[in-house]
Parts: structure tokens; sequence; C-alpha cells
């Protein structure tokens, strides 16, 4: 596709459950982040992939989040036994060596 | 560690008016490089501005303008005559090298920019 693209757009999940996230970057790009978004803590990087390698698991905040990337393309961010404190929106970002970061537009994870 | 301060959380300013945005930025690298992104309604965050720390010379774009000062540590971005599309969040960011090669966006946390009628 033209730009990054994230499913699903939103997901409403109950407290103890496991979540998947998808990211789907930019056709190419070889360079893949995740980051999350919540009222508390603004935007906070999580995970950097390059290619199917996550040189930097830095910014995950628990053991309970993993992240995979497969194919040099598309990655998949795992959240097990989801908490209340989980909920916020999950950005995906895509980028080659010559240009700027592109996001999608996110999944606004709610646990319940 | 690196840092990004947007001080200003919310402004409000009536269509046409001038408005400035502050950024003001920590860090101990000599080359970095320093972003602008918009995150409209929608939520996707739009690439803006991208400003190497060797090059002070201030940009315009259009009716966007931003003003690099590395003696103050500060990159703030001006908005002339705006209009109600303007409105959204925006953020400024930090570049940071990362473990392995690439690097991360260290962001501020954003000001929202009401542009009313």
């Amino acid at each position: 596709g033209a730009g990054v693209s994230q499913s699903p757009s939103n997901k409403v999940t109950e407290k103890g459950k496991d979540v998947e996230l998808r990211c789907d970057p930019i056709s190419g790009h070889t360079a893949l982040y995740w980051y999350r978004q919540s009222l508390g803590q603004g935007l906070e990087f999580l995970i950097y992939f390059q290619g199917n390698s996550a040189p930097d698991k830095s910014g995950l905040p628990s053991d309970r989040f993993s992240a995979e990337r497969t194919g040099g393309s598309v990655s998949t961010l795992t959240i097990q036994r989801t908490q209340q404190e989980d909920s916020a929106v999950y950005l995906c970002a895509s980028r080659d060596m010559n240009t700027e970061a592109f996001f999608g537009q996110g999944t606004r994870l709610t646990v319940v | 560690a690196q840092k990004v301060t947007q001080a200003q959380t919310e402004i409000s300013v009536v269509e046409k008016e001038d408005v400035t945005l502050d950024c003001v930025y920590e860090t101990r690298d000599t080359t970095y490089y320093l972003f602008w992104y918009k995150q409209p309604p929608s939520g996707e965050l739009v690439f803006l501005i991208r400003r190497n720390s060797f090059d002070e010379q201030n940009e315009i774009s259009g009716r966007y303008s931003w003003n690099f000062q590395k003696s103050t540590s500060s990159f703030n971005f001006t908005i002339t005559a705006s209009q109600v599309v303007d409105s959204a969040v925006y953020f400024c960011a930090l570049s940071e090298p990362l473990t392995g090669g690439g690097n991360k966006l260290t962001f501020g946390t954003g000001t929202q920019l009401k542009v009313e009628l």
C-alpha cells in the first residue's frame, strides 16, 4: 500500500486476555518502529526493527509485551494478560535510510 | 538523556492570526535531527519537517516556517494566517541513536492548536 497500515483500528478487550496488533509498513522500508501514545505518558518508544531483527527493545514496558517481524515486512505486537494501564493508541512507523519516519493511524486499545 | 519540552499545552487562535509553537530540546549529541509532526483528529502523525543540527538556516514552506536556534536549543514553528484546517496536535521530536544503528524519536508532549472562525 501507499502508507503504513495498522489493524485493527480499534480493539476492546477484557483484562487478562492477550491481544495482537498488526503493522504493514511501507513496501521496501527496512526500519520499523512501535510507539505507544497514552494520556499520561505522551508518545513512548517501544521497539525498533531493522529487517527482522530487533536490536533495541528498550522501550517495552514489561515482559508481557513482545513483537516480531517476518519477511522484513509485517510486524505483530503482542500484549499478554492485558491490564487496564495498557489502554493506549499503539502507533507503528516505518522508514528507509533516506527518509523520515512515516506513521500509521494507530490501533486504539481499550482494556476493560 | 534526551528531552523535548513543549511548554504550551493548548493554544486557541482566531482564523488568520499567526501562531508560534515553541519547542526546546536537550541532548548531548553533537549531531542530531529535529522534527515537527502534525496529528489531526484522524490520529495519523504527519511529517512536516526534519532539520539537521548543522543547518541553522530558517525554513519556510508556504504558511509554515521554522526557527532553529542552536544557542538556545529551540526549534520553534510558526503558522502564518492560520486556518481551521490547521487545528491539530503538533509534536516536536528529537532523534536519538539506537543500539544496532537506526534512531528513535523522542517526542515532546505536544501542543493542541485550535483555530476558530
